[in-house]
C-alpha cells in the first residue's frame, strides 16, 4: 500500500515568491494534517482537515498561508508571498478519523523549502 | 499550552541499551507516542502507549510511562547502527481537537 505522497521533495525560491506543496494521503484516511518542522525542532501543526473541513487552523499564519482540500482527498498548502523565515520542512500526515478509534498519524517524506 | 521536552542528544555503543527520556506538561494526555525520523524522511511511528498503562513492550522497544511525574521513556535493547536517527516523543490531549504535540527530538548516535 502506498504511503503518504508529497511533492515536490525540495523547493528553492526567492523571498516574496509564491510556492505550493501537494499531498496525497493514504487511501481511506479521512484526516489530513500539515505540519511545519524547523531545523532541530519537532513538527508543529499548521492545519488539520476532517474530510474537506478544516477543523483546526489556529496555528496557520493566515496572512500568507492558505490550504485547501476540495474533494476530501489530496490537499495543497500555499505560501504567498514567502519570507526567509518560512524555510523549513513541510510535512503532511494522515490518519483514520477519530471515530474509528485509530489515531496513529502516518507521515509523508516532507517538502524541504529554502527561501533565499 | 502543552509542552513536551526531550534531551537533544544521546550516544551509545552498538549492542548496548539506549534510553530516551521525555517529559510533558499536559495532564489530560490520552496517548503518548514515539516516532523515529531518519535523515531526509518523514516521521515513522514506532510505538505508542495509552495513558492508563505504565509499560508496553514491543520486541526491542520498551515504553515506560510515569503518569504522576509526566515522564515517558523509550528503551531500545541491543541498539544497532540502524537505530541512529532522531526520536520524537509526542502526546495527544483529550480536548475536542485531540491535538498532538511533539517534542524537539533526541538525536541517537550509535557507535559501532
Amino acid at each position: 500500500e502506498a504511503g503518504v505522497v508529497q511533492s515536490p521533495r525540495y523547493k528553492i525560491i526567492e523571498k516574496k515568491q509564491p510556492v505550493a506543496f501537494w499531498c496525497n494521503p493514504i487511501s481511506g484516511h479521512n484526516t489530513l494534517y500539515w505540519y511545519r518542522q524547523n531545523l532541530g525542532q519537532g513538527p508543529e501543526l499548521l492545519i488539520r482537515y476532517e474530510n474537506e473541513e478544516a477543523v483546526d487552523d489556529s496555528q496557520l499564519p493566515k496572512d500568507r498561508f492558505s490550504a485547501e482540500r476540495l474533494k476530501g482527498v489530496d490537499s495543497t498548502l500555499k505560501i504567498q508571498p514567502a519570507e526567509l523565515g518560512d524555510s523549513a520542512v513541510y510535512l503532511c500526515a494522515s490518519s483514520f478519523p477519530r471515530t474509528s478509534g485509530h489515531y496513529e498519524q502516518y507521515f509523508g517524506p516532507g517538502t524541504r523549502l529554502t527561501v533565499t | 499550552g502543552e509542552d513536551v521536552e526531550q534531551s537533544l542528544f544521546l550516544s551509545v555503543r552498538e549492542g548496548d541499551s539506549s534510553v530516551i527520556n521525555c517529559t510533558y506538561t499536559d495532564s489530560s494526555s490520552t496517548y503518548l507516542y514515539w516516532y523515529k525520523q531518519e535523515p531526509g524522511a518523514g516521521l515513522q511511528l514506532l510505538t505508542y502507549i495509552f495513558s492508563n498503562m505504565d509499560m508496553k513492550q514491543d520486541q526491542r522497544l520498551t515504553v515506560l510511562l510515569n503518569k504522576k511525574d509526566k515522564h515517558l521513556s523509550l528503551r531500545i535493547a541491543d541498539t544497532q547502527t540502524g537505530d541512529s536517527a532522531i526520536y520524537f516523543c509526542a502526546e495527544r490531549n483529550s480536548g475536542g481537537y485531540q491535538k498532538v504535540t511533539f517534542g524537539t527530538g533526541t538525536k541517537l548516535q550509535v557507535i559501532p
